[in-house]
């Protein structure tokens, strides 16, 4: 039972438009969010994170949006950039669990071309 | 800084012989997390050390997987008698322990092939 869903493996964006990375997920214990981005044979590397008191955080060209009715945030890339191109990774946890462990989607793979 | 570092970055090892994978994390950081992570997969959780506490170990999946941080700063993932569904790459990461950061920043990996 997966409780962070994304649901588009990949996405091809032309250089220099948005590029917005879609995530869900069902378990409403969850509480904050991240992404992070991976390049091959490297680790995950953070991105951006909000919490649930937000709807909204940004940082430079990064936005994620948090919808928690809808139990969706996405990450908007703007302008996207030819090293944008990575898989992107929504994580998960709950703080009150007392653990702190991610669980994660299964990645989107983003394509940015020149 | 230095980030968290892992080692070795690739090992083979032969079904049923023990390995051990270890992980440097960020200095000064308190929290500890192994993942695992298998092909076209999202990391998954194994353990979690405050300090050199193992809180969480729910997610290792056998007897066979154990974790150690006796110092509270290096961590070693051992795993006995490997088996080739151990195939996959393992994943350290380190955070704050800070109630409103919850960021983990990750190493780079050990990927391990069991033949």
């Amino acid at each position: 039972d997966q409780q962070v869903k994304q649901n588009s493996p990949s996405l091809s964006v032309q250089e220099g438009r948005i590029s917005i990375l879609n995530c869900d997920y069902t378990n409403s214990m969850f509480d904050y969010f991240l992404w992070y981005k991976k390049y091959p044979a490297e680790g995950p590397t953070f991105l951006i994170s909000i919490s649930s008191i937000k709807d909204k955080n940004e940082d430079g060209r990064f936005t994620v949006f948090l919808n928690k009715s809808a139990k969706h945030l996405s990450l908007h890339i703007v302008p996207s950039q030819p090293g944008d191109s990575a898989v992107y990774f929504c994580a998960a946890l709950y703080s009150g669990a007392g653990s702190y462990q991610l669980t994660f989607g299964k990645g989107t793979k983003l394509s940015v071309i020149p | 800084g230095a980030g968290v570092s892992q080692s070795p970055r690739y090992k083979v090892a032969k079904r049923g012989q023990d390995v051990a994978l270890r992980c440097d994390p960020i200095s000064g950081h308190v929290s500890l997390f192994w993942y695992q992570q298998a092909l076209g997969q999202g990391p998954e959780f194994l353990t979690y050390f405050q300090n050199e506490a193992q809180l969480d170990k729910s997610g290792l999946p056998s007897d066979r997987f154990f974790a150690e941080r006796p110092e509270g700063s290096v961590s070693t993932l051992k795993i006995q008698r490997t088996q080739q569904e151990d195939s996959a790459v393992y994943l350290c990461a380190s955070s704050k322990g800070d109630f409103n950061s919850y960021e983990q920043y990750f190493g780079p990996g050990t990927r391990l092939t069991v033949t």
